[in-house]
């Protein structure tokens, strides 16, 4: 069975600082694992995706994640927080199996403060 | 370019009462997904469906839920006497095909009093 945790319902940090949002996965087989943002009243946008290639990915707006299969994480980072990142995040695994199923996480929300 | 649209983005439904939420498609996507997003609990799949014909029914948590595709870009799902626990985000999505990235649209957030 496939299941992605993620570890903290809620994250803040101050405009210009790092951002680190955790995210862990189960998986019987070699995953695709991804990461969407939502802004309030948006749909789910793509921030970047995993998918065996290199095990350190760039996305969007620069947030990058890191594959590690002994940890079982795929966290995602940012080296500086912006006003405009503030967002629920959130981590997903595609089941490869027949029906291709995207199981997502509970979400984080991000809060940058000024 | 117009990426996956719902409708409506919220709706407040009376405990037993059918309610039926609308999804349009990115033109040329075969395959639509609804997912069922319930706060602090994640997503779960309730359906899909290829073409015009609905498959997987596997994901649905009873028979009260069922999408139809009154046309090739459209999916409706709809919901049987709704029950509280019916309370959720409700999230389209679809894909050129099998097994290609999924586009989502913004939800609809259902309200069983």
């Amino acid at each position: 069975a496939q299941s992605v945790t993620q570890l903290d319902s809620h994250v803040s940090v101050s405009e210009g600082t790092p951002v680190l949002l955790r995210c862990n996965y189960s998986s019987s087989y070699s995953p695709s694992l991804f990461w969407y943002v939502q802004h309030p009243n948006k749909g789910l946008q793509l921030l970047l995706k995993y998918t065996s290639a290199a095990t350190l990915v760039k996305g969007i707006n620069g947030f990058e994640a890191e594959f590690k299969k002994s940890e079982t994480s795929f966290h995602l980072t940012k080296p500086s927080a912006h006003m405009s990142d503030a967002a629920e995040y959130f981590c997903v695994v595609r089941r490869r199996e027949r029906t291709y199923k995207y199981i997502f996480g509970t979400g984080t929300r991000l809060k940058v403060l000024a | 370019g117009a990426g996956v649209s719902q409708s409506p983005r919220y709706k407040v439904a009376k405990r037993g009462r059918d309610v039926a939420l609308r999804c349009d498609s990115i033109s040329g996507h075969v395959t639509l997904y609804w997912y069922r997003q319930t706060l602090g609990q994640g997503s779960e799949v309730l359906t899909y469906s290829q073409s015009d014909a609905q498959r997987d029914k596997s994901g649905r948590p009873s028979g009260r839920f069922s999408a139809e595709r009154p046309e090739r870009s459209v999916s409706t799902l709809k919901i049987q006497r709704t029950e509280q626990g019916d309370s959720a985000v409700y999230l389209c999505a679809s894909s050129l095909r099998l097994p290609y990235e999924q586009y989502f649209g913004p939800g609809t957030r259902l309200t069983v009093t």
